[in-house]
């Protein structure tokens, strides 16, 4: 049972520059979560999928933010105009519709906006 | 006031000892709890979960909810220094999916 995948694993990036992500859930999981955490923190929910469908966004996602979830299996995370302010790890869970609402998450991706 | 709150840290316990963890959260018709482990640079670790009043043990750990007192704790028995990480308390909210986390108190297992 693979776990959670996130690609890539470290990312810099210049002020005003577009980045994107990907997260290849479980195989058998239908329910897919973006969290960002920054140092000292605990994660903070941007958005989640069931399937292909984004059915809860944070107000912490701006219009600059962008997620998507083709074909409900892998999801890509986008952000326009990187601002440094947007330095953080983003993490990406997923859990099955089983009741439990366990979520696994990935090994993050660390943005750096210079 | 803070959805999810933990004890301050850093929580320091010498090997072998009980490591007490203590969490309290706001939604009071959240059903479902987490325990996650975070070690340093790396991303949470689910390490327990529950859903009902009363103690849940896996292992060494130890879970307790107490809904009416909104209020939820992990004790980690015979304290290993692998043990020190950051916990982190996550509280599913009423509705919806998404987790609410504490900001995570950070121990340290001294040998």
């Amino acid at each position: 049972d693979t776990g959670v995948s996130q690609d890539p694993r470290h990312k810099i990036t210049k002020r005003g520059q577009n980045v994107t992500f990907r997260c290849d859930p479980i195989s058998e999981h239908n329910r897919l979560y973006w969290y960002r955490q920054t140092l000292g923190q605990g994660p903070e929910f941007l958005t989640y999928f069931q399937n292909e469908a984004q059915l809860e966004k944070s107000r912490l996602l701006s219009d600059r933010f962008s997620a998507e979830r083709p074909k409900g299996s892998f999801s890509t995370l986008e952000i326009q105009r990187t601002e440094q302010g947007d330095s953080a790890m983003y993490l990406c869970a997923s859990s099955r519709r089983d009741g439990s609402y366990e979520q696994y998450f990935g090994p993050g991706t660390r943005l750096t906006v210079t | 006031q803070k959805e999810v709150e933990q004890n301050s840290g850093p929580l320091s316990v010498p090997e072998g000892a009980i490591a007490s963890l203590n969490c309290t959260y706001s939604d009071r018709g959240s059903q479902s709890f987490f325990w996650y482990r975070q070690y340093s640079g790396k991303s949470p670790e689910l390490i327990m979960s529950i859903y009902s009043n009363g103690d849940k043990e896996d292992g060494r750990f130890t879970a307790q909810l107490n809904k009416a007192s909104q209020y939820v704790s992990l004790l980690i028995r015979d304290s290993q220094p692998s043990d020190s990480a950051t916990y982190l308390c996550a509280v599913k909210e009423t509705s919806g999916s998404r987790l609410t986390f504490g900001e995570g108190t950070q121990l340290t297992v001294n040998p």
